[in-house]
């Protein structure tokens, strides 16, 4: 069982590079989630997809673009990466329904320099 | 704005012992509260609560929702080195917009260390 599958699981980038985070879930499910995780913040949604064709933004989407791809797969850019992005992201996955829980990737630990 | 507060932030303790995680939070909309452990890598998920009083158990970890004081506590008993770990209390809001979702909002979670 995959679950929900991120790539890379590490990144060092210089600022002003560009980047591609990947995700893709085989749990067939509608919406799929991008987060940051820094110390002391727990999780903070970047973007969010509600359903193939769909994306909305979260708490802190400046500096971010997104796209779903189809409905396995929803990837995060960084078009100019600055420093303050370094973070470790997590992709989720959860049902469209009240009441399910999130299922999330393994982390991409991403360092800007 | 919502928020979801966590205490303590930080805890250390023997084998053995027995401890809880606090979480509170201001919502509104509120639909549901999870828990979700965290080791190394993703947040695996524990346990959701939606009414208040009923405590759901799996092993030595149970957890309860009191709506009215609007606070949740996580209880893991006879604590275990495998039990360290981030845990992290989130609750699910219902929002009507466009695309209505329900949005999760995540504590900052409790680094719980368990020395043999």
């Amino acid at each position: 069982n995959a679950g929900v599958t991120q790539t890379p699981k590490f990144q060092v980038l210089k600022t002003g590079q560009s980047m591609t985070l990947q995700c893709a879930q085989d749990m067939n499910h509608n919406s799929m989630y991008w987060y940051r995780q820094d110390p002391g913040m727990g999780l903070r949604l970047i973007y969010y997809s509600a359903s193939e064709g769909t994306t909305d933004k979260g708490e802190v989407p400046n500096g971010y673009n997104v796209s779903r791809l189809n409905k396995r797969e929803f990837s995060l850019r960084l078009e100019s990466a600055a420093p303050s992005q370094t973070s470790v992201y997590f992709c989720a996955s959860s049902e469209r329904q009240p009441n399910q829980p999130q299922h999330f990737g393994d982390g991409t630990r991403l360092s800007i320099l | 704005e919502d928020k979801v507060v966590q205490s303590p932030l930080s805890l250390v303790v023997h084998e053995g012992d027995t401890v809880t995680l606090n979480c509170s939070y201001e919502v509104t909309n509120f639909r549901s509260l999870l828990w979700y452990k965290q080791e190394k890598k993703a947040p695996t998920f524990l346990f959701m609560l939606t009414s208040s009083g009923i405590e759901k158990k799996s092993g030595r970890l149970s957890s309860i929702l009191d709506k009215k004081e609007l606070f949740s506590i996580l209880n893991i008993t006879a604590t275990q080195t495998g039990d360290s770990a981030i845990y992290l209390c989130a609750v699910e809001v219902f929002i009507i917009m466009k695309t209505s979702y329900d949005k999760v909002i995540f504590g900052p979670g409790t680094s719980l260390s368990v020395i043999p």
